[in-house]
């Protein structure tokens, strides 16, 4: 069974950072694409990084570029998104999703760990 | 640019049939598609993928009264036999290069 755990969402101040971590289980991590979503509080959903299995491509939503850093632990079979410079309008619902096909559609999703940014 | 548009709701009664649209813009009518399903104060889940031909893969699980469809810039979610659970949001997802790109989702309410 697929399973992606994520976790490390706090309430932090404006200008600070932490790092969220997913867990893989259930599948080949090492074979897949995985990426980040966001969900701020009654909006629609929002694709903020995406990397490779091997990560030597990482995409990144325009908006936090120079912010936000996609990574991976192939051996941990681990993902994880460094979130530096925080800003309100990050506060959010974030996702981690495993990609179900080279850089294509999400076929199985985590439950979403909350960061809120606030002072 | 690629974007993909949905109307902000949708609803059918009980046992009945809803069909949830998702446009692509100009220029990008050939692409494939993805369904996810986010039931209230939940993660999303997978539904389906839905290419240009109308052909669709449905995730794990899936119900058959979940199906997809397809005709030219247009991609088609239609759920038969509604049930009171399915009143969710219904979110369209593609991609290019990069960042997978998402649709504003529709509102199913089952009346």
């Amino acid at each position: 069974e697929v399973q992606l755990v994520e976790s490390g969402g706090v309430l932090v101040q404006p200008g600070g950072s932490l790092r969220l971590s997913c867990a893989a289980s259930g599948f080949s991590f090492d074979n897949y694409w995985m990426s980040w979503v966001r969900q701020a509080p009654g909006k629609g959903l929002e694709g903020v990084a995406t990397i490779k299995p091997d990560a030597t491509e990482k995409y990144h939503l325009d908006s936090v570029k120079g912010r936000f850093t996609v990574s991976r632990d192939n051996a941990k079979n681990s993902l994880y998104l460094q979130i530096n410079s925080l800003r309100a309008e990050d506060t959010a619902v974030y996702y981690c999703a495993r990609v179900g096909y080279s850089n294509t559609y999400f076929d199985y999703w985590g439950q979403g760990t909350l960061v809120t940014v606030s002072s | 640019q690629l974007v993909l548009t949905q109307s902000p709701s949708a609803s059918a009664s009980l046992g009945a049939s809803v069909k949830v649209t998702c446009t692509l813009s100009s220029g990008h009518s050939t692409y494939a598609i993805a369904w996810h399903q986010q039931l209230p104060e939940k993660g999303p889940r997978y539904l389906m993928k839905v290419n240009n031909d109308g052909s669709h893969t449905k995730g794990d699980g899936i119900p058959d009264r979940f199906s997809g469809s397809s005709s030219g810039a247009e991609r088609y979610l239609t759920i038969s036999s509604l049930q009171s659970e399915d009143e969710a949001d219904y979110y369209c997802q593609t991609w290019g290069t990069g960042i997978q790109i998402f649709g504003t989702g529709t509102k199913v309410t089952v009346l």
